[in-house]
């Protein structure tokens, strides 16, 4: 039974390119949740999604950054015209209905992004 | 808001050790409480959990109260080993706002033979 994968681990871009983070939840799973981990700091709520569905965004960054959660295939972070400040581990969080299992959330390994 | 506060770190210390590593938060409601644990280039996983008030959460010799009377979610181990070297989050599911939890910043937890 995999559990939240995350991929690629590592990412580097330069300056103004574009940077796709991909997360395939847990089987079963249908909430999804990425974080972000700047150095030396603690996991920042960026966003949580569903099936084609956003439900919170408040934590994303007004421009630059998007996501999604198809019907079919990953969820997908998308940050256009990346800055040095976007270098962070990204983690993604899945969960199935937090009423009713463990109440907790299953994370990937993350991936981390340099922008150099 | 809901947040957490714990222990700065880094903490460090010697094999057989106490640890204690101090969480309190604020919340609306009747959080669900949770410490995660996150070992060195990987993701955090869940270590244990308490979803109402005196309970306890323990796993692999950890355990922490629910002690809404302090608001505190202290984790606590009797003998730690070279083994429990992790980064260790405290964080809480708000009961109000659905299924966003709030973390902490983290404590740095290194123990040395």
């Amino acid at each position: 039974n995999a559990g939240v994968m995350q991929n690629p681990r590592h990412l580097v871009r330069r300056r103004g390119q574009e940077a796709r983070l991909r997360c395939s939840p847990m089987k079963g799973h249908s909430h999804v949740y990425w974080y972000r981990q700047l150095p030396e700091e603690g996991l920042k709520f960026m966003v949580y999604l569903q099936k084609e569905n956003i439900i919170d965004e408040s934590g994303m960054p007004k421009e630059r950054f998007s996501a999604e959660f198809p019907k079919e295939g990953p969820s997908i972070l998308r940050i256009q015209q990346v800055v040095r400040g976007d270098s962070a581990a990204y983690f993604c969080a899945s969960s199935g209905d937090l009423n009713t299992g463990s109440g907790g959330y299953t994370f990937g390994s993350g991936t981390r992004l340099t922008v150099v | 808001g809901d947040s957490v506060t714990q222990m700065e770190g880094p903490v460090t210390l010697s094999e057989e050790a106490f640890l204690t590593i101090n969480c309190t938060y604020t919340a609306t409601g009747y959080p669900s409480l949770f410490w995660y644990v996150q070992y060195p280039g990987e993701g955090l996983q869940l270590l244990l959990k308490a979803t109402k008030a005196d309970d306890k959460g323990s796993n692999k010799g950890f355990e922490a109260t629910y002690r809404k009377e302090t608001t505190s979610f202290h984790l606590e181990k009797g003998s730690v080993q070279v083994s429990d070297s992790a980064v260790y989050f405290c964080a809480l599911r708000s009961s109000i706002a659905g299924n966003q939890f709030y973390f902490g910043t983290g404590t740095s937890l290194t123990v040395i033979p």
